[in-house]
């Protein structure tokens, strides 16, 4: 059974850090991208980050462009989102998604979210 | 950037009907579609991908149509585990986008 379980939200105050984690198991990490995706309260889905199977290749929306850094240890079945300089406009549920193939091919299996809130 | 519009926004409808929800995108995405299904405190489940392809365990009621810019996910008798909110995704161009999503409530 593919499962993945996200962690490392909480509350931060703006221009705080944060770095997310999501445990991987059920598949063979190591040969599927992986994609952040977040929803702000009460919105739709944003998506945020996405890395290639071996890690080689990443992408992000302009809106986290230079502040967020996608990142995987494919030796401990792990996806990390490393959240810096963190705006009011940051405050989400952040959720991890295995792609269903080596990038961009749709997402078949999500986390549970981890929800990030930045206020002072 | 690829903008997806859904419609409608709340789509009203009573069980055992039929419900249609649509999803234009700004430009072509050929069949780079996908379709998921979101309930209140869950993660999103993939129902459709390449426009309409169901996903591992979805059931056949759910269907997927259209390619370029024009989608369609049509769910041909509602049940009571179907009222949710709906989201199409383009996964052809980078930066990927969403929709804004359709909330299929009960009448």
């Amino acid at each position: 059974e593919v499962q993945l379980l996200e962690s490392g939200g909480g509350l931060v105050q703006p221009g705080g850090s944060l770095r997310l984690s999501c445990a991987a198991s059920g598949f063979t990490f190591s040969s599927y991208a992986m994609t952040w995706v977040r929803q702000a309260p009460g919105k739709g889905l944003e998506w945020v980050s996405s890395i290639s199977d071996r890690g080689g290749s990443t992408f992000y929306a302009d809106s986290v462009k230079g502040r967020f850094t996608i990142s995987r240890d494919n030796s401990k079945n792990t996806l990390y989102l490393q959240l810096n300089s963190l705006r009011a406009e940051d405050t989400a549920v952040y959720y991890c998604a295995k792609d269903r193939g080596i990038i961009a091919a749709g997402f078949d299996y999500w986390g549970q979210g981890t929800l990030v809130t930045v206020s002072s | 950037e690829i903008v997806m519009t859904q419609s409608p926004a709340t789509l009203s409808v009573s069980p055992g009907e039929r419900a249609t929800l649509s999803c234009r995108a700004s430009q072509s995405v050929s069949n780079n579609l996908a379709w998921y299904q979101q309930k209140p405190g869950q993660g999103p489940r993939l129902l459709i991908y390449g426009a309409s392809t169901r996903a591992t365990d979805i059931p056949a009621r759910f269907s997927g149509s259209g390619s370029g810019t024009e989608f369609t996910l049509t769910i041909s008798s509602l049940q009571s585990e179907d009222f949710a909110v709906y989201y199409c995704h383009q996964y052809n161009n980078w930066p990927l986008s969403f929709g804004g999503g359709t909330k299929v409530e009960i009448k």
